[in-house]
Order: structure tokens, then sequence, then C-alpha cells
């Protein structure tokens, strides 16, 4: 246990869905991340929020919609997703970035289109 | 552009020694992280190296030189739940993590 949660843990979902994925840390962090891990692969930035404000977009496609409602929560809305976006998606949390700072993983949701 | 490079995959016995290397090419350097991760688990922090030299935890240690842009993780007395795999990464001048794909550890009895 890392102090992150994330749910689900797996999801199917049809390309025609919408879905959502949840984070939530309780380590009193102010940034929190989501990464794409596809297999052999090195881990995807796709979102940052720090102080609840996203500071990052790394070209994401729009299907995939970030939220932070404050700084414990971090959603990632899913809707017309391709089959390529099969993959592990992962949040982190950590102290605001900058120095050194431990991100801590929460363990994942296993995504797969259909 | 920025690259971080750690082989695929190592196969190593039980009760030795192994080193995993990671080399890197970054806009700046902030520090090199360590993370384990199972599969299709949460990774998880290992070391950190921001100076030059060797930090030893236990079993595992790491040892980076900035100047030759390079780091590896050195694990002791192998031991069968080391069996995973290990993922190398350098915190950017933007503080931004770039990651390496990742070392498959493979231990032998």
């Amino acid at each position: 246990e890392t102090g992150v949660t994330q749910t689900p843990r797996h999801l199917v979902m049809g390309m025609t869905n919408k879905k959502s994925l949840k984070c939530e840390q309780h380590l009193g962090h102010n940034a929190m991340y989501w990464y794409k891990q596809s297999a052999k692969k090195p881990l995807e930035l796709m979102f940052v929020y720090s102080l609840e404000e996203r500071v990052e977009n790394n070209s994401v496609p729009s299907r995939f919609s970030p939220e932070c409602p404050n700084s414990s929560h971090l959603f990632l809305h899913l809707h017309t997703l391709q089959p390529e976006d099969s993959a592990l998606y992962l949040c982190a949390s950590s102290h605001t970035p900058g120095g050194y700072t431990e991100a801590f993983f929460g363990q994942g949701t296993r995504l797969t289109v259909v | 552009g920025q690259n971080i490079d750690q082989p695929t995959e190592m196969t190593a016995t039980e009760g030795a020694i192994v080193q995993i290397n990671c080399t890197y090419q970054t806009s700046g350097f902030n520090g090199l992280f360590w993370y384990q991760q199972h599969a299709g688990e949460a990774p998880t922090f290992l070391s950190y190296n921001v100076l030059d030299g060797l930090e030893e935890k236990g079993r595992f240690s790491s040892f980076l030189s900035r100047s030759k842009g390079y780091s590896y993780l050195l694990l002791k007395e192998l031991q069968m739940k080391d069996s995973t795999s290990y993922l190398c990464a350098v915190m950017d001048s933007n503080y931004q993590l770039i990651w390496g794909a990742g070392t498959k550890l493979i231990i032998k009895p």
C-alpha cells in the first residue's frame, strides 16, 4: 500500500462508452500525475496537476480529459477511446515538483478497449 | 531529444550479484531514481542519486556518474522475489521525470 488508491483496478470498455478513472491520495502531496504504461515502453506522462492547476499536457488526445477537484483527488474521464489506448494507467502523487521529490504510485487501472 | 537507455532483460542466479545499467541524455539533471515494478502493479521507490557516488541501502545500491550520464543499480544476495522489473528515471531541468522502458530481471535457482 503506497498511500495512493486507484479505482477500478480493471476496466473493459467499448469504443463508444464513457468511463472515469479515479485516484485518491492522503499523503499530503500537492502534485498529482496521470501516466500511461504500454507493454515494453517507458512510462508516458499524460497530465500533471500542481496545487490543483494543470501544469502539463503532453499532447494527449482530447478523448482523455483530466479533472482535479482538490489536492487529494484526480480523475481521468474517458470517451470514444481506441483499441490502442488499452494500457495500464497509473496515478502518482508527490510534493510540488522541484528538488528531490519521490513519486508514490497507485496500483494502476488495467484498461482494455474493445 | 531526451533518452534513457537500460537493458530490456537480464538473467542472474539466486544468491549472486547483478548490476543493471542505465545511461541517460536529458536536458538538465535534477536527480536519478530507481523504481521496482512487479507486473501490473505500482512502481515502488528504491533509490535516489543526485551526487556522484554510491548510495547503499541494504542489499540494493545505486551508483551515479553525472559526467558520464550513467547509473547502475546493484542487487546483492539475489532472492527469487527480486525477479521483476526495474525502472530508471531522470528528473530533467523542468523537474519532469523521464523514464526508461524498464529492465526485466529473471532469477534462476
